[in-house]
């Protein structure tokens, strides 16, 4: 199993650019969440899925729009990027609420 | 809405030697609580937690933490620490919802890097 899976690993955008980040588990894991980890901040929960189809805000949702047609996709979203956004982004799952959640290996995006 | 303060930023230590790394927390409502190490360049992996039952958890590899109610703490510690212990270690917290259920929606820490030297 590959467990959990994010697509790209690296990136650099001008500002304004748009692009989409793909995370895919192969657990049949219900829940699926986007965290953005900055320096000194910890991890910072964008959006969750807690299934096929659903979609609700985090803490720091502005700026992101998350989708979730399939169960073992979630993709981010960044629709006009700013510099505020470069950070690293996690995405992870878990098969319920207070299960462990696995974490993918990080996603690097720097906005100019 | 939920918080969590994680003491030090940095602590260093010599190898086995004891290491406490301090975690509060504050929330309007009973929480699960949660200890992640995140290695470097690597995501995060799950070292323990406290769903209910006995306020000591352990991990597989020598780290335990105590939940205190009371002072609203979870700290985390080990007895002896190897150099493979080097990491940047996180505290979190999910609230629980009405009927004990959990959407799993994590605050962390700003983390504390734990070096281990020889």
């Amino acid at each position: 199993n590959a467990g959990v899976t994010q697509t790209p690993k690296f990136r650099v955008l001008k500002t304004g650019q748009s692009m989409t980040l793909l995370c895919a588990q192969d657990m049949n894991h219900e829940y699926m969440y986007w965290y953005r980890q900055d320096p000194g901040m910890g991890l910072r929960l964008i959006h969750y899925s807690v299934g096929e189809g659903t979609t609700a805000k985090g803490e720091v949702p502005d700026g992101y729009n998350v989708s979730r047609l399939k169960k073992q996709n979630f993709l981010l979203g960044l629709e006009s990027a700013a510099p505020s956004q470069t950070s690293v982004y996690f995405c992870a799952s878990s098969s319920y609420g207070v299960d462990e959640q696995f974490f993918g290996p990080g996603t690097r995006l720097t906005v100019l | 809405a939920q918080s969590v303060t994680q003491l030090d930023s940095q602590v260093p230590v010599f190898e086995e030697a004891p290491v406490e790394l301090r975690c509060n927390y504050s929330s309007s409502v009973s929480v699960y609580l949660f200890w992640y190490v995140q290695y470097p360049n690597q995501g995060l992996q799950l070292l323990l937690k406290y769903l209910s039952g006995s306020t000591l958890v352990e991990s597989i590899n020598g780290f335990e933490a105590e939940f205190n109610k009371s002072q609203t703490s979870f700290h985390l510690r080990k007895p002896s620490v190897h150099i493979s212990d080097t990491a940047e270690y996180f505290c979190a917290v999910s609230e629980a919802n009405a009927g004990g259920t959990s959407y799993g929606k994590l605050t962390f820490g700003q983390g504390t890097i734990l070096t281990v030297h020889p």
